[in-house]
């Protein structure tokens, strides 16, 4: 299994609501990532896990909220999301020490 | 700090080359990443390059790098109307972190 998959493909959630998306890989890697991309720009890094511990989050808002159950799951739970916060999240992996990152395919997500 | 710059658009003709262009600041990366992102989909890893390497060949796909200059490009031959999409270059630090490229879009003409 070389891919990286995520759940839901699409997701639509009012500003009160929680909801969680998920990230599964079979590859081996021990370091996983979350990342948000707005339209027409890179993808920006929101945390980094390595070995299932956190070991980078870069200044996120606490609504969001990531959890690594182990080694091939990694979930990024969401609570009291504002409009801007509509983006693609991606997730991605990769081998610890290795920078080439595989990405998912990602999850739109809409905040009315 | 780190600043990657790529031409924001290039349109070519089916059967053309295409060339894409990225000048980065940061010189410590060991290896340079070309990613493709198709519409609503996930990022692609096309192809990589190590630091000391000039010119790595992979099928259509040409990376070349002049460490001098600080300048990466992708070559891509016999362009295909499916290679449309937009291509990132990207660099890792020691820290896990990619630094991507602003990106650039590719358009392919029939």
């Amino acid at each position: 299994d070389t891919e990286v998959t995520q759940t839901p493909k699409h997701l639509v959630m009012g500003m009160t609501n929680k909801k969680s998306l998920k990230c599964e890989q079979h590859m081996g890697h021990r370091a996983m990532y979350w990342y948000k991309q707005k339209a027409k720009k890179p993808p920006e890094l929101m945390f980094v896990y390595s070995y299932e511990k956190l070991s980078i989050n870069e200044s996120v808002p606490s609504r969001f909220s990531p959890e690594c159950p182990n080694s091939s799951l990694l979930n990024l739970h969401l609570h009291a999301l504002q409009p801007e916060d509509s983006a693609l999240y991606l997730c991605a992996s990769s081998l610890r020490g290795r920078n080439e990152q595989f990405f998912g395919p990602g999850t739109r997500l809409t905040v009315l | 700090g780190e600043d990657v710059e790529q031409s924001l658009f290039l349109s070519v003709r089916e059967g053309d080359s295409s060339v894409i262009n990225c000048t980065y600041t940061d010189s410590s990366s060991t290896y340079l990443y070309w990613y493709k992102q198709e519409p609503g989909a996930g990022l692609q890893l096309l192809t990589y390059i190590f630091s000391n390497m000039d010119m790595k060949q992979d099928q259509r796909l040409t990376v070349l790098l002049n460490k001098k200059d600080k300048h990466l490009s992708l070559r891509i031959a016999d362009t295909q109307t499916g290679d449309s999409a937009i291509y990132f270059c990207a660099w890792g630090d020691s820290s896990y972190k990619l630094i991507f490229g602003s990106g650039t879009r590719l358009l392919v003409r029939p």
